[in-house]
């Protein structure tokens, strides 16, 4: 069955820290997209990443980079110079079909606490 | 308007009551989903609707009654629930079509608390 690992339930690091969170996954299909969203205390999940499972490139997008390892099943998350604004819980999920459509399968989240 | 919007962002009701949630999205979608946030379980997906077919989670009780009248409104109908049902109720959007799924945009949410 498709699964989400997020082993880390909350870290907590002081500003201008690299932080990395994990992510693992299960999956019997070869064909699958990986994402990644944070939720603020607002309350709403924001999009940070999608990506496919034939593209093992890492990403960056300014502080935030991805390093997908297939052979290991991991999708990590790396923030650097972190800022107190990137305080949040961050869900990773995977996708997995569902009726005509597809679902989210969410991990647990991890909760990033950055101090000043 | 933006984006995913849910009304209303709080709400209290007892057991007896009958309420709805509603979720508007503005983003051109076709898709359009429910999930269910509690402290002690991660984001369960309870409803989707895509090219207004549902595709309904068959764990879902029968008190949570969804509707979905044309591609950008979503409801949730509410009848006898319980304080166990309290918790962060999630609407999402996104495109449905080809041979991907594409991300899912979230609105910001009703935190629901039954007494």
């Amino acid at each position: 069955a498709q699964k989400v690992t997020q082993a880390q339930t909350e870290i907590s690091v002081v500003e201008k820290e690299d932080v990395t969170l994990d992510c693992v996954y299960e999956t019997r299909d070869t064909t699958y997209y990986l994402f990644w969203y944070k939720q603020p205390p607002s309350g709403e999940l924001v999009f940070l990443i999608r990506r496919n499972s034939f593209d093992e490139q890492n990403e960056i997008s300014g502080r935030y980079s991805w390093n997908f390892q297939k052979s290991t099943s991991s999708f990590n998350f790396t923030i650097t110079a972190s800022q107190v604004v990137d305080s949040a819980v961050y869900f990773c999920a995977l996708s997995e079909p569902h009726g005509s459509s597809y679902k989210l399968i969410f991990g647990s989240g991890t909760r990033l606490l950055v101090r000043p | 308007e933006t984006g995913v919007t849910q009304t209303p962002r709080h709400l209290v009701m007892g057991m007896t009551n009958k309420k709805s949630l509603k979720c508007e999205q503005h983003l051109g979608h076709n898709a359009m989903y429910w999930y269910k946030q509690s402290a002690k379980k991660p984001l369960e997906l309870m409803f989707v609707y895509s090219l207004e077919e549902r595709v309904e989670n068959n764990s879902v009780p029968s008190r949570f009654s969804p509707e979905c009248p044309n591609s950008s409104h979503l409801f949730l109908h509410l009848h006898t629930l319980q304080p166990e049902d309290s918790a962060l109720y999630l609407c999402a959007s996104s495109h449905y079509g080809g041979l991907s799924p594409y991300e899912q945009y979230f609105g910001p949410g009703t935190r629901l608390t039954v007494t």
